[in-house]
């Protein structure tokens, strides 16, 4: 099936633990994207990646670092957890960086539990 | 920083009554786009409007955007049990694109039997 798909759905940890997500997609996008959604639902932008180069960086503390070993996977690492990073995390892709047309497609999210 | 206020932000109607979701911005958006999202899922775009004043319908929805580029709305017809959901808005093109798209704070529709 063409998709996002990103692992862990779930991911229980202790504070101060260092933990990564993968993500990987095979509808040959060229831009993909991390978001964080809050308890209230509310999605931010925190990293985008065009062809391998980060082209957003948005404020968010650097113990959250983006890697792309290729086009089709974006991997978000996280050090020292803390209990403020517990949220859903969504990995998603475009063909532009405005999803223009054909909007963005997102993974099924990864539920951090910081504990 | 581009901002898209959605309004309101809870609804709960009966089964067959129509409703309208808003979508405000001050500021100019390349496209507007439309989410659902289900419990436990990612968001799933319904539609794209990329055009000053277009209209695109999808079955009982219709969505516009607005002349300037600035707003959008989501009118549904008749409402269904299935429509159940978060509705977002996302506006596109800020910064030439560099900041993706700006996602508003939601609509949790529920729609009762």
């Amino acid at each position: 099936d063409t998709a996002v798909s990103q692992t862990p759905k779930y991911l229980v940890t202790q504070m101060g633990n260092d933990k990564s997500i993968k993500c990987e997609q095979n509808l040959g996008h060229d831009t993909m994207y991390w978001y964080k959604q809050d308890s209230k639902k509310f999605l931010k932008i925190m990293f985008s990646y065009n062809n391998k180069e980060l082209i957003i960086n948005e404020t968010v503390p650097n113990r959250f670092s983006p890697k792309s070993p290729d086009k089709a996977h974006l991997n978000l690492h996280i050090n020292s957890l803390e209990l403020g990073d517990s949220a859903v995390y969504f990995c998603a892709s475009s063909h532009t960086p405005t999803g223009d047309n054909y909007g963005y497609t997102f993974g099924s999210g990864t539920r951090l539990t910081v504990v | 920083t581009q901002l898209l206020e959605q309004s309101p932000q809870f609804l709960s109607i009966q089964e067959g009554e129509n409703l309208t979701v808003y979508c405000n911005s001050s500021s100019v958006f390349s496209s507007l786009q439309w989410y659902r999202q289900e419990p436990g899922e990612g968001p799933v775009l319904l539609v794209t409007v990329v055009t000053g004043g277009e209209v695109k319908k999808l079955k009982r929805l219709t969505f516009q955007f607005g002349d300037a580029r600035k707003d959008s709305s989501l009118h549904i017809t008749a409402a269904q049990p299935g429509d159940t959901g978060l509705y977002l808005c996302a506006g596109g093109g800020g910064r030439g694109g560099a900041d993706g798209l700006t996602f508003g704070k939601g609509t949790h529709l529920i729609i009762q039997p």
